[in-house]
């Protein structure tokens, strides 16, 4: 079974210093792992994903997240944070197989303090 | 615009009502998904067509729940006598034949009273 898992449910960073968002996933297949975006009264928005191509993933709006299989993360990162970024951000893992069910994270809500 | 389209945006409704939703996808993919989002919560899945071939549907989709894409193209989630624990963001999205990436529309809140 595949599941993700968000570590945070809010995380709070000031202005101009670095986001990170925790995600880890569980799959019995090679995932394809995807980070989206949720600003309020918006759809969602991918931000990047990983299908088994480069481990190092860069994204829309200066986001990127590392595949890192011998830990089972897919941690989103920026290294400076803007007062737009201010969202929520869904982790999703999919299998690389067959399925087209995704499995979302329950969200983490990112605050930037100015 | 040529992104997902949903509507309503928001729907009000009394217990026991039914309600119909629609989806437009991006004109030249042939998946659809529909997936309900509750407060606090990510999305979660509840079925998928492939063109006008509905292949996958969620336990979450219970037999008060159909869903139809009739001609491939824009798709409708019918909810049957509503309950208030229907009440939840109804979200679609489409993607291309084997893309990953699916894009989403708005969604349309419901809300059962």
């Amino acid at each position: 079974a595949q599941s993700v898992t968000q570590l945070d449910s809010h995380v709070s960073v000031s202005e101009g210093t670095p986001v990170l968002l925790r995600c880890n996933y569980s799959s019995s297949y090679s995932p394809s792992l995807f980070w989206y975006v949720q600003h309020p009264n918006k759809g969602l928005q991918l931000l990047l994903k990983y299908t088994s191509a480069a481990t190092l993933v860069k994204g829309i709006n200066g986001f990127e997240a590392e595949f890192k299989k011998s830990e089972t993360s897919f941690h989103l990162t920026k290294p400076s944070a803007h007062m737009s970024d201010a969202a929520e951000y869904f982790c999703v893992v999919r299998y690389s197989g067959g399925y087209q069910k995704v499995t979302f994270g329950t969200g983490t809500k990112l605050q930037v303090i100015p | 615009d040529t992104g997902v389209s949903q509507d309503p945006r928001h729907k009000i409704t009394k217990r026991g009502q039914n309600v119909t939703f629609r989806c437009d996808p991006i004109s030249e993919h042939n998946r659809l998904y529909w997936y309900r989002q509750t407060l606090g919560q990510g999305p979660e899945f509840l079925t998928y067509f492939q063109n006008e071939a509905q292949l996958e549907k969620s336990r979450l989709l219970s037999n008060r729940f159909s869903a139809e894409r009739p001609k491939g193209s824009f798709s409708t989630l019918e909810i049957q006598r509503t309950e208030q624990g229907d009440s939840a963001m109804y979200l679609c999205a489409s993607s291309l034949a084997q893309a990953e990436t699916q894009y989403f529309g708005p969604g349309t809140r419901l809300l059962v009273l």
